[in-house]
């Protein structure tokens, strides 16, 4: 089956401690997308990536760090610089991102998400 | 800045009435339009997608456009417990400047009442 998968489904981080979360996808989406979400709150673009090695910080990058090595992998790095790291990191995939157009090529899919805490 | 606006709800609706979830936002370019569910603790689903003026019917689900007065809204006929979930409206502006990636709102939770 296609799809987008989260690892690890839970992770508990220490103070000061980077911690990286994995994505990976067998739709063969050029796009790939994470994403933060708080409670009660909408969710808020961190990084997204439209092709291979290539990635562009979104609204609140600040504290993370992302690689896009292969076209099914974007993982996210959470780094000690992020000071309020708990929360739903949801990662997604299009066919395109918005300069291959517009339409179905932008539907976003969703992982299982990772729930992160600091302990 | 790009904002997409949703009355965060509850929004309370009797058992098999129509629910209707409203959604606005404030960028002309936007030019694709999604609506996603959320159960709690999972993550979201895509249900509706609408790129064009007008309705688009998928089921008991019906998505509307309205370009003009920037607005976007889904209506769920025959409601069901099981649509009782938080619903996201997402933004795509589309060719031009700015970050990729959809723009969502802060969802409305609607309660389906036996």
């Amino acid at each position: 089956d296609g799809g987008i998968t989260q690892s690890p489904k839970y992770l508990f981080r220490k103070e000061g401690q980077n911690v990286t979360l994995s994505c990976e996808q067998n739709l063969n989406h050029d796009a790939m997308y994470w994403y933060r979400q708080d409670p009660g709150q909408g969710l808020r673009l961190i990084y997204y990536s439209q092709i291979v090695n290539d990635f562009q910080k979104g609204d609140i990058a600040e504290g993370y760090s992302v690689s896009r090595e292969k076209k099914e992998s974007f993982p996210l790095t959470v780094t000690s610089a992020q000071k309020n790291p708990t929360a739903f990191y949801l990662c997604a995939s299009s066919i395109r991102g918005r300069a291959g157009g517009v339409g179905r090529n932008t539907e976003a899919f969703f992982g299982q998400g990772t729930r992160l805490t600091v302990v | 800045q790009k904002e997409v606006e949703q009355n965060s709800g509850p929004l309370s609706v009797p058992e098999g009435a129509i629910a209707s979830l409203n959604c606005t936002y404030s960028d002309r370019g936007s030019q694709s339009f999604f609506w996603y569910r959320q159960y709690s603790g999972k993550s979201p689903e895509l249900i509706m997608s609408i790129y064009s003026n007008g309705d688009k019917e998928d089921g008991r689900f019906t998505a509307q456009l309205n370009k003009a007065s920037q607005y976007v809204s889904l209506l769920i006929r025959d409601s069901q417990p099981s649509d009782s979930a938080t619903y996201l409206c997402a933004v795509n502006i589309g060719t031009g400047g700015g970050a990729d990636g959809l723009t969502f709102g802060k969802g409305t939770h609607l309660i389906i009442q036996p």
